[in-house]
């Protein structure tokens, strides 16, 4: 069965660097989104992307966050300067169609641990 | 704004017991419901849906029915296991938009 996929499985960081994270969504699929989650809270939405732009995003998603779609297979996010707080599991997910109600399928996330 | 609202947890049950999660939400559209499920170590996993009031959601023994009356989207297993063990996330998506909006969460502990 046709599955997300994410690198790495967690990643520690120096506060200030950047870091990419990387997602592999289903291949066939058309949007795509970033969440992340704090540890002890809520899953929290960053951002859709849809035809190499970005469709919706929330307040979290500030001048620090970015995505890329940089070929025809991989969905990246990435954090120019991260701070403390950035620390949390990030998820990517991936749904086929453009419609409402639509699953979107997550992948295993990635834990970002900021120094 | 859209808000999901679950029962706290840990919820602990001994095995074959009766389960039920409380789910209720407020959304400006006609949302559609899910109830995902987290086991430990692995990602977020969607176990049922239901996309318009009074539709009953289904999957591996767990059930919940979208009731826009009660604004209310509980699951419900009549007889738990210990493979059920994992942290369940009721969300919603409201209509015209790409985001999800997730409760809290609630962890489940059954035991043998």
């Amino acid at each position: 069965e046709p599955e997300v996929t994410q690198t790495p499985s967690h990643q520690v960081t120096q506060m200030g660097q950047e870091v990419i994270l990387r997602c592999v969504p289903i291949s066939n699929h058309l949007y795509f989104y970033w969440y992340r989650q704090i540890l002890g809270q809520k899953v929290e939405f960053l951002v859709s992307f849809y035809n190499n732009e970005i469709s919706e995003k929330s307040e979290i998603f500030d001048d620090q966050f970015s995505v890329e779609r940089p070929d025809g297979s991989n969905f990246t996010l990435k954090i120019r300067s991260t701070k403390l707080e950035d620390s949390a599991m990030y998820f990517c997910a991936s749904t086929e169609l453009a419609g409402g109600g639509d699953t979107q399928y997550f992948g295993p996330g990635t834990r970002l641990t900021v120094l | 704004g859209d808000s999901v609202t679950q029962m706290e947890g840990p919820v602990t049950l001994s095995e074959e017991a009766f389960l039920t999660i409380n789910c209720t939400y407020t959304a400006t559209g006609y949302p559609s419901l899910f109830w995902y499920v987290q086991y430990p170590g692995e990602g977020l996993q969607l176990l049922l849906k239901a996309t318009k009031a009074d539709d009953k959601g289904s999957n591996k023994g767990f059930e919940a029915t979208y009731r826009k009356e009660t604004t209310s989207f509980h699951l419900e297993k009549g007889s738990v296991q210990v493979s059920d063990s994992a942290v369940y996330f009721c969300a919603l998506l409201d209509t015209g938009r790409r985001a999800l909006t997730f409760g809290s969460g609630t962890r489940l502990q059954v035991q043998p």
